[in-house]
């Protein structure tokens, strides 16, 4: 089986400008969850989505943003970048999703604001 | 949202030293999971913890869950090269997703 795969690998945009990063489960998968990966902060998760539906949500502003299509692959937005939105952002797919599930980390998306 | 800590942050090991780090909350936790990251790479499951007390065995490798479930530990015996990278433990249950440790940095000195 293939892997989650995400694109692009590596990003840089100006602050203020906006980014959609892509994220394809595991076939099969039907959750997508993302996290930010940052030196100073670790790994924190910013949304899960399960059949198209937000699920949860984590501590992060109103300017990150995702969706999730009927063929389970989701997308991540994040408008009106800020020099601190630098960071890995990974997304990890699950079979149902929730927490009792092994997570399957892609690749990860490196983005850099300048 | 509810932490989990971990440490220690760094670890120096020589190839073939023992290598351990821990996790821990101050609340019980429903389950506990362990991951990799090497090097530019991105987190690999590696176990998932449920039960009071759990021990989970992986080659060298050894997991515990506390039998109060507020803490776990993974423990290398023989540590090799190839175990470079670092292990986070990652807090389940909630709606916040797993909540991860800031993870433990193996380091090993040939």
């Amino acid at each position: 089986k293939a892997g989650v795969t995400q694109t692009p690998r590596y990003l840089i945009k100006t602050r203020g400008q906006q980014v959609t990063l892509s994220c394809s489960p595991i076939s099969g998968h039907r959750s997508v969850s993302w996290y930010q990966q940052t030196p100073g902060q670790g790994l924190q998760f910013l949304f899960e989505y399960f059949s198209e539906t937000q699920r949860n949500k984590g501590n992060f502003p109103g300017r990150f943003s995702g969706r999730q299509f009927s063929n389970s692959r989701s997308e991540m937005n994040v408008s009106t970048l800020e020099l601190g939105d630098s960071a890995l952002y990974l997304c990890a797919s699950s079979l149902v999703g929730g927490t009792l599930y092994e997570q399957y980390f892609g690749p990860g998306t490196r983005l850099t604001v300048t | 949202g509810q932490q989990v800590m971990q440490i220690p942050q760094y670890q120096h090991v020589q190839e073939g030293e023992d290598f351990t780090t821990y996790c821990n909350s101050s609340t019980t936790l429903s389950n506990i999971q362990w991951y990799k990251q090497r090097p530019g790479g991105h987190p690999v499951f590696l176990i998932q913890l449920v039960k009071s007390g759990e021990v989970k065995k992986q080659k060298r490798l050894t997991f515990q869950f506390g039998e109060a479930k507020k803490n776990s530990s993974l423990h290398i015996t023989a540590t090799q090269t190839t175990d470079v990278g670092t292990y986070f433990c990652a807090k389940g249950g909630g709606a916040d997703g797993l909540t991860f440790g800031k993870g433990t940095h193996l380091i090993i000195q040939p």
